[in-house]
């Protein structure tokens, strides 16, 4: 089944340390993206990519990193320096043909700093 | 300034009843997508607008698109318990990145 995969479900931190999320695809995007939820808000975009050894910055990239080596892939890494990473994370992907943009989402990683 | 409002942002209503969520956007669009998302669950897509005057139905929900007013608007139609969940509409303002609105959360009481 074609779709987005990530991992993990729950990811525990602790406090200094990096961590990364996955962020499969098989659906051929050529664009994925990053998003940050707190709790009963809205989505904010952390980085996207669209096209393989490019992305950009988000509204709220400090304390993030990324990298684009496969059009499949997109991880994500939560360093030490964001220093309020308790969040559910969500990886997105979508086309970037002018028919649609519509966004395609895998299950989340929520993350909590111990 | 690239912006999309939603509102309400909170609605409570009785099964059965009919209501509107709005969405609004700031900048020229043709491409606005409406999504749901369940308590502790990612988001599904709902519909997909892509043009002027374009209307999707499914089930309870309709949604509609009026580009000259820059206008979504996701009606529900007697509604059941089943539809409590917060909902988002999202428009393609800017090339392939989507602005979000803040969510809609409905609560449907029995």
């Amino acid at each position: 089944d074609g779709g987005i995969t990530q991992s993990p479900k729950y990811l525990f931190r602790k406090e200094g340390q990096n961590v990364t999320l996955s962020c499969e695809q098989n659906l051929n995007h050529d664009a994925m993206y990053w998003y940050r939820q707190d709790p009963g808000q809205g989505l904010r975009l952390i980085y996207y990519s669209q096209i393989v050894n490019d992305f950009q910055k988000g509204d709220i990239a400090e304390g993030y990193s990324v990298s684009r080596e496969k059009k499949e892939s997109f991880p994500l890494t939560v360093t030490s320096a964001q220093k309020n990473p308790t969040a559910f994370y969500l990886c997105a992907s979508s086309s970037t043909t002018r028919s649609s943009t519509e966004a395609f989402f895998g299950q989340g990683t929520r993350l909590t700093v111990v | 300034e690239l912006k999309v409002e939603q509102n309400p942002l909170f609605l409570s209503m009785q099964e059965g009843k009919n209501y509107t969520i709005y969405c609004n956007y700031s900048t020229t669009s043709d491409r606005l997508y409406w999504y749901r998302q369940d308590p502790g669950k990612s988001l599904e897509s709902l519909f997909v607008l892509l043009s002027n005057g374009a209307v999707k139905q499914e089930g309870r929900l309709m949604a509609s698109l009026d580009t000259k007013a820059r206008l979504s608007t996701l009606h529900i139609t007697a509604a059941v318990h089943d539809l409590s969940a917060t909902y988002f509409c999202a428009v393609d303002m800017k090339r392939y990145q989507l602005i979000w609105g803040a969510g809609t959360k409905l609560i449907i009481k029995p």
